[in-house]
């Protein structure tokens, strides 16, 4: 089955600077690649999304980009915010057929320091 | 607020009791997922329903199942329940599977005594 890795566990930035997080999958006919933001409390929030056939995708502050030789992509937030702060999870599926249930990431706890 | 609902907020119970937990997908959503989450697992999918029908599993224990209803709600029964199954549980919809965002509910905090 798939495995998603997900990198850094905790990243700490400060305000107004930017956050980079990665991961890795291992499953070549994955092509569904959503980022999630849970707050404390809160079920995960879809914040933005990828699809094999692209390579990056932008919206606002937010970034995502897809290496699929490399069966990498990244997460990007510019000019961080103190709302920023919360748990970010990268996953993964194939979604042929309609069967699509989602690999998550450990999960990267992301801290904006004042 | 995701559209999604599920109840209860919270459920204790002891070990080897049954419970049975609900999810209302967003209006016009065919596809329930359900995921458990865990300090030790992470975020683990469970089991997808499409209008009514089975369509995936994931790590689904044996003592757990799932339904989905005519009016589309869902239901993830847990029985024989252990320490280890205290968790949150989440319920996901999405349009009609297949890659489609899927859209979490606030969860259901279970703990098992």
């Amino acid at each position: 089955g798939e495995n998603v890795e997900q990198h850094p566990s905790t990243l700490s930035v400060q305000e107004g600077d930017s956050a980079v997080i990665k991961c890795t999958y291992s499953d070549s006919a994955s092509n569904y690649f959503p980022w999630y933001k849970q707050e404390l409390g809160k079920g995960p929030q879809l914040i933005i999304d990828i699809r094999s056939n692209v390579g990056e995708k932008k919206d606002q502050r937010i970034a995502v980009t897809l290496n699929k030789t490399a069966k990498h992509f990244s997460l990007h937030i510019t000019e961080t915010q103190p709302e920023d702060s919360a748990v970010y999870f990268c996953a993964a599926s194939r979604s042929g057929g309609g069967a699509d249930g989602l690999t998550f990431g450990k999960g990267t706890h992301l801290i904006i320091q004042p | 607020d995701s559209g999604v609902t599920q109840t209860p907020k919270h459920l204790i119970t002891a070990t080897g009791q049954r419970v049975t937990l609900r999810c209302s997908p967003r209006s016009g959503d065919l596809s329930v997922y359900w995921y458990q989450q865990s300090l030790d697992q992470g975020l683990q999918f469970l089991i997808q329903y499409y209008n009514g029908e089975e369509r995936a599993k994931g790590n689904i224990l044996e003592r757990f199942s799932a339904q989905q209803f005519p009016d589309l709600h869902s239901e993830l029964n847990l029985s024989s329940l252990e320490l280890g199954d205290s968790a949150l549980y989440f319920c996901a919809s999405s349009a009609s599977g297949g890659g489609k965002t899927q859209y979490f509910g606030p969860g259901t905090r279970l703990l098992v005594l």
